[in-house]
């Protein structure tokens, strides 16, 4: 019963490198979302898709990119990270566009930048 | 512009007592609306939800919210208070054209005394 898979937990970065947070999800979703969660903030999101092939912007991708080759992955790129982008990442996913649907989240990955 | 607002980011009540949280929304048409609750270092799980129909709803770990129409508002609430209650809780709005996203509120940090 895996749901949002999301890797990985924890990660550590300097300035200037490069990652990839891997997300995945089971439930063959058609939606699927990257968030950040940073203190008092709530949650912002960053890029979205509705379906293989398919992704938009969100309300901060600055300094992220997302791919969505397959139904089940949606992975976020930070090129160059800074210091702002230390925060929790989540991903998440839904199975249509029905505005009622559930949105279902991984359990985050905590990424510090220094 | 369409937004959501949570009152106070920080409630404490003692155990067995009501839990009430606030959540105010601002739309030109009626959102969907969600609770979403996050216990530390996990992800967002779904307390409950209003889509269409009766506007008392009622969630998981004995949560109900009411959507009141006049007032923009979907406060979230619970008669007695449970140490196990403590956590952080996200209003959330899907508006309609909203490109199929949640706006979030930045969060309430409920503490629960004993």
């Amino acid at each position: 019963n895996a749901g949002v898979t999301q890797t990985p937990k924890f990660r550590i970065l300097k300035i200037g490198q490069s990652m990839t947070l891997q997300c995945a999800q089971d439930m063959n979703h058609n939606y699927m979302y990257w968030y950040r969660q940073d203190p008092g903030m709530g949650l912002k999101l960053i890029y979205y898709s509705v379906g293989a092939g398919i992704t938009d912007k969100g309300e901060v991708p600055n300094g992220y990119n997302v791919s969505r080759s397959t139904t089940e992955d949606f992975p976020l790129r930070l090129e160059l990270a800074a210091p702002s982008q230390t925060s929790v990442y989540f991903c998440a996913s839904s199975d249509n566009s029905r505005s009622g649907n559930t949105i279902y989240f991984g359990e985050g990955s905590w990424l510090t930048v220094v | 512009a369409q937004s959501v607002t949570q009152l106070g980011s920080h409630v404490s009540v003692s155990e067995g007592a009501l839990v009430l949280l606030r959540c105010n929304y601002s739309s030109s048409v009626p959102p969907y609306l969600f609770w979403y609750v996050q216990y530390p270092n996990q992800g967002l799980q779904l307390l409950l939800k209003y889509t269409t129909g009766a506007t008392l709803v009622k969630g998981i770990n004995g949560f109900e919210a009411e959507f009141k129409k006049s007032e923009t508002s979907f406060h979230l609430t619970k008669p007695s208070a449970h140490m196990s209650d403590a956590a952080e809780y996200f209003c959330a709005v899907f508006f309609s054209g909203s490109a199929r996203q949640l706006t979030f509120g930045s969060g309430t940090q409920l503490t629960v005394l004993p």
